[in-house]
């Protein structure tokens, strides 16, 4: 069946680094575009980035855009969200989801959330 | 950018009664709408998409309706399992994956 395991949540301070991971079973990533959505404590569910299916196409919120990174092991079927120059509100869950169709599209499937706190 | 809104923020109902919640889109949309159920501590579960096409293995009680800017979700017997958060997403504007602020059906 299909599932998304995620890893790589911590504490990290201001202006710290994170790599966050999202392995895939049950699909092969390659077929869809996958993303990466986040809900800081109590506020409502806030997208982040989307790399198409191909792999050629990626975007971001305004909000991370330069500081985040999407990518992906087709290899090990695992996607990553590198976050870099993390902000106190950056706080929050991290989801990784597959899209169920184009970049334009809703998300059928997600990962249990790993949390990033930014704290001095 | 596109304003999702959801009313009400909270809703105290009881177990078996019919509970509607609303969302409105600030533009025109069309059925590029999504529910999700989000329970504490729980990742989101897709519950309908194209404003109205249950997904998969979700309970014929849930009822998604409408098009253009106003939506609704529709439980027609609340169950206890029914008790979580509800948001729904729109995906036919950039950004795609914009999401409503929730609404909270609680047990009253």
């Amino acid at each position: 069946q299909v599932q998304l395991v995620q890893s790589g949540g911590d504490v990290v301070q201001p202006g710290g680094s994170l790599r966050l991971s999202c392995a895939v079973s049950g699909f092969t990533i390659s077929h869809y575009a996958m993303h990466w959505v986040r809900q800081a404590p109590g506020k409502a569910l806030d997208w982040v980035a989307v790399v198409s299916s191909d792999g050629k196409t990626k975007y971001y919120a305004d909000s991370v855009r330069g500081r985040f990174t999407i990518s992906r092991d087709i290899s090990e079927n695992t996607l990553y969200l590198q976050v870099t120059g993390l902000i106190v509100e950056d706080t929050a869950v991290y989801y990784c989801a597959r899209g169920h169709g184009t970049l334009r599209t809703y998300y059928d499937y997600w990962g249990q959330g790993t949390l990033v706190t930014v704290s001095s | 950018e596109i304003v999702m809104t959801q009313s009400p923020a909270t809703l105290s109902v009881s177990p078996g009664e019919r509970v509607t919640l609303s969302c409105r889109a600030g533009q025109n949309i069309s059925s590029n709408l999504a529910w999700y159920q989000q329970k504490p501590g729980q990742a989101p579960r897709l519950l309908i998409y194209a404003a109205s096409t249950r997904a998969t293995g979700i309970p014929a009680r849930f009822t998604g309706s409408g098009s253009g800017t106003e939506f609704a979700l529709t439980i027609s017997s609340l169950q206890s399992e029914d008790f979580a958060v509800y948001s729904c997403q729109q995906y036919m504007k950039w950004p795609y994956g914009l999401f409503g602020g929730g609404t909270k059906v609680e047990i009253k």
